[in-house]
């Protein structure tokens, strides 16, 4: 059964940097799937930050510009998330998710995680 | 990017009843649609994918259709376990772009 865990801080500060890790069980990260995170402000919708494929391959949504990176540590089975220059815009709850390919729908999905940004 | 324009924003059914959710495209996705039922304070969950395939293990009380821009969702004989958001999703490529959301809520 796969399974994604998402941790990190819960707290953040405006502009820093937020970092978050997503831990997979039950399935390995080097495998032919992509690996997403996506995001929920309180009581809006979701929008996708972006995805990595085989510890190499990064698309990232233009929106969030050249702030987001997603990287993968294979030793862990884990990926992570960090986004620079936090503002309160970017409250969210923070959701990692699995795809078979980059047209494929996110099968998969962790329980999510709220940041919230504030000084 | 494309947009994605669910109606309606919200609806009120009761059990039993037959709900549709429209989700248009800002242009075609070539059925790369798919729609997610999401419960509060719980991640989004797969329903359907390339419009109309079947998420296994979700009941057949719930269809997709549509093709080009235009998609729907179904929901045959609304149960009380039905009740949330729906929201559909583009995969034709990035970045993938999520519709605004339906709550379906009790009448």
């Amino acid at each position: 059964q796969v399974q994604l865990q998402e941790s990190g801080p819960g707290l953040v500060k405006p502009s820093e940097t937020l970092s978050l890790t997503c831990t997979i069980s039950g399935h390995s990260i080097s495998s032919d799937y992509y690996w997403d995170w996506i995001r929920q402000p309180p009581g809006k919708g979701l929008e996708w930050m972006g995805a990595i494929y085989h510890s190499a391959t990064t698309y990232y949504n233009p929106s969030l510009k050249s702030r987001v990176t997603i990287s993968v540590d294979t030793s862990k089975n884990q990926f992570s998330l960090k986004l620079n220059s936090v503002t309160a815009a970017d409250t969210a709850v923070y959701y990692c998710a699995r795809a078979s390919s980059i047209m494929a729908p996110f099968d998969y999905w962790g329980q999510g995680t709220l940041v919230t940004v504030s000084s | 990017d494309i947009q994605m324009t669910q109606s309606p924003s919200s609806l009120s059914a009761a059990v039993g009843d037959r709900v549709t959710i429209t989700c248009r495209a800002s242009q075609t996705i070539n059925n790369y649609l798919s729609w997610y039922q999401q419960k509060p304070g719980k991640a989004p969950k797969l329903l359907i994918f390339a419009a109309s395939t079947l998420q296994s293990g979700v009941p057949s009380r719930f269809t997709g259709s549509g093709s080009g821009t235009d998609y729907t969702l179904t929901i045959n004989s609304l149960q009380p376990e039905d009740f949330a958001t729906y929201y559909c999703q583009h995969n034709y490529y990035t970045p993938r772009t999520f519709g605004q959301g339906t709550k379906v809520e009790v009448k």
